[in-house]
């Protein structure tokens, strides 16, 4: 089955802690995409990868990281999370080139007190 | 820069009410438009898109209109069943863009029996 996978689903935490969330797409997409969804804001779009050892910056960087050394796996990484980074998280991906769908993840659902 | 602007929810009808979600954007040239699902706990699920002016996409009975001299994608279903229930995103492609998805916030549909 095609699809993306994003762990954990859940995730409390403190301010500084560091943490990891794994996004995974067993598609052989070329591109792939991490959102944070937060209300009234939609979808922003924090960082994105055009392929293994490529990556750039979304609208909503700033706290964040990620890497890519795999085509299929996407890691987002907080160094040190604040309370403005609690949020619902969702990592996509999709084929380079056209209007082609674009595959969501079930979601991470991130506190940070 | 582009943008997506949607009627803002909850929208509440009644089972087999018709349905329209606003959708108006701002982009240069021809965007590719979507109509993105989001059931509760779940990620988001492409419903419908639309790849150059006047194209119609339809799916499940809900359908959509690519209008350019209006710059609108507005969704519509003729009668809603209560497993309608979700947020509807619209989102736009940009012509100069391979990959970048831009979202509106969301509009949250609950439908009654």
């Amino acid at each position: 089955e095609a699809q993306v996978t994003q762990n954990p689903r859940y995730l409390i935490t403190v301010t500084g802690k560091k943490l990891t969330v794994t996004c995974s797409q067993n598609m052989n997409h070329e591109y792939m995409s991490w959102y944070r969804q937060d209300p009234g804001l939609g979808l922003r779009q924090i960082y994105y990868s055009m392929n293994v050892e490529v990556t750039d910056k979304g609208d909503v960087p700033e706290g964040y990281k990620v890497s890519r050394k795999e085509k299929r796996n996407f890691p987002l990484i907080l160094e040190s999370p604040s309370p403005n980074q609690t949020s619902l998280y969702f990592c996509a991906s999709r084929r380079s080139g056209g209007p082609y769908e674009q595959y969501f993840g079930p979601g991470t659902r991130l506190t940070v007190t | 820069g582009d943008s997506v602007t949607q009627m803002e929810g909850p929208v509440t009808l009644s089972e087999e009410a018709f349905l329209t979600i606003n959708c108006t954007y701002t982009a240069t040239g021809y965007p590719s438009l979507f109509w993105y699902v989001q059931y509760p706990g779940e990620g988001l699920q492409l419903l419908l898109k639309a790849t150059k002016a006047d194209d119609k996409g339809s799916n499940k009975g809900f359908e959509a209109t690519y209008r350019k001299e209006t710059t609108s994608f507005h969704l519509e279903k003729g009668s809603v069943q209560v497993s309608d229930s979700a947020v509807y995103f619209c989102a736009l492609k940009a012509m100069d863009s391979s990959y970048k998805l831009i979202f509106g916030s969301g509009t949250r549909l609950l439908v009654r029996p």
